[in-house]
């Protein structure tokens, strides 16, 4: 079945470093890739999405870019901040007519001053 | 425009006893979905709806069930609770299509003794 692998956190770095979170997943068909993120007490807000092969997607600073051929779906961010503490999910939806997404484990992402 | 929103946002009930949960979708939003997130399984999906009926259903028992009402608004009702049922219950509501994104409300979270 269709799933996401997430790279192990938590991933800490210093203020204004530059950031990846790896994201690779399995689908049949062309699924539709997101990243969510959690703020602590909080539920998931979307980042970013990306509908088809080679799309980029952007917002607030960090971006990805569907890859289908190494079926990635990396994050970036070329500068942290302190607020962009928290926890980031990778996740899929099929290509099948449903809204299920399927999520990775989730990165745990600690910025310090 | 108000978000989703869920209801109580902390439960706490005793195992074998029973419990509800309350979600209002966006406005105009008429798919709602549910999920439930534990530190061990990360984030799984429950089920969807859209338009009162069933669409997608995850790999859950039976004792969780779930409705949509006529105003989208949406509940899940677990019975007989079991330790392992405590978790944050995430739900997400979108408009229906494969390119429309899922927006979380912040959980609740139930806690089973």
């Amino acid at each position: 079945g269709d799933s996401v692998t997430q790279m192990e956190g938590p991933v800490t770095l210093s203020e204004e470093a530059f950031l990846t979170i790896n994201c690779t997943y399995t689908a049949t068909g062309y699924p539709s890739l997101f990243w969510y993120v959690q703020y602590p007490g909080e539920g998931l807000q979307l980042l970013l999405k990306a509908t088809k092969a080679d799309d980029k997607g952007s917002n607030k600073g960090f971006e990805a870019t569907y890859r289908k051929e190494t079926t990635s779906f990396h994050l970036e961010k070329g500068s942290v901040q302190v607020s962009d503490s928290a926890v980031y999910f990778c996740a899929l939806r099929g290509s099948s007519n449903t809204g299920k997404l399927i999520f990775g484990q989730g990165t745990t992402l600690q910025v310090k001053p | 425009k108000a978000g989703v929103t869920q209801t109580p946002r902390y439960l706490i009930k005793t195992r074998g006893q029973q419990v509800t949960l309350s979600c209002s979708p966006i406005s105009g939003h008429r798919s709602v979905s549910w999920y439930q997130q534990t530190p061990g399984q990360g984030l799984q999906f429950l089920f969807e709806y859209f338009s009162e009926t069933q669409r997608n259903k995850g790999n859950f028992p039976g004792r969780f069930s779930g409705r949509q009402f006529s105003n989208s608004r949406s509940e899940m009702n677990v019975s007989t609770l079991e330790l392992g049922d405590s978790a944050l219950y995430l739900c997400a509501s979108s408009l229906w299509g494969l390119s429309y994104e899922q927006y979380f409300g912040p959980g609740t979270r139930l806690t089973v003794t």
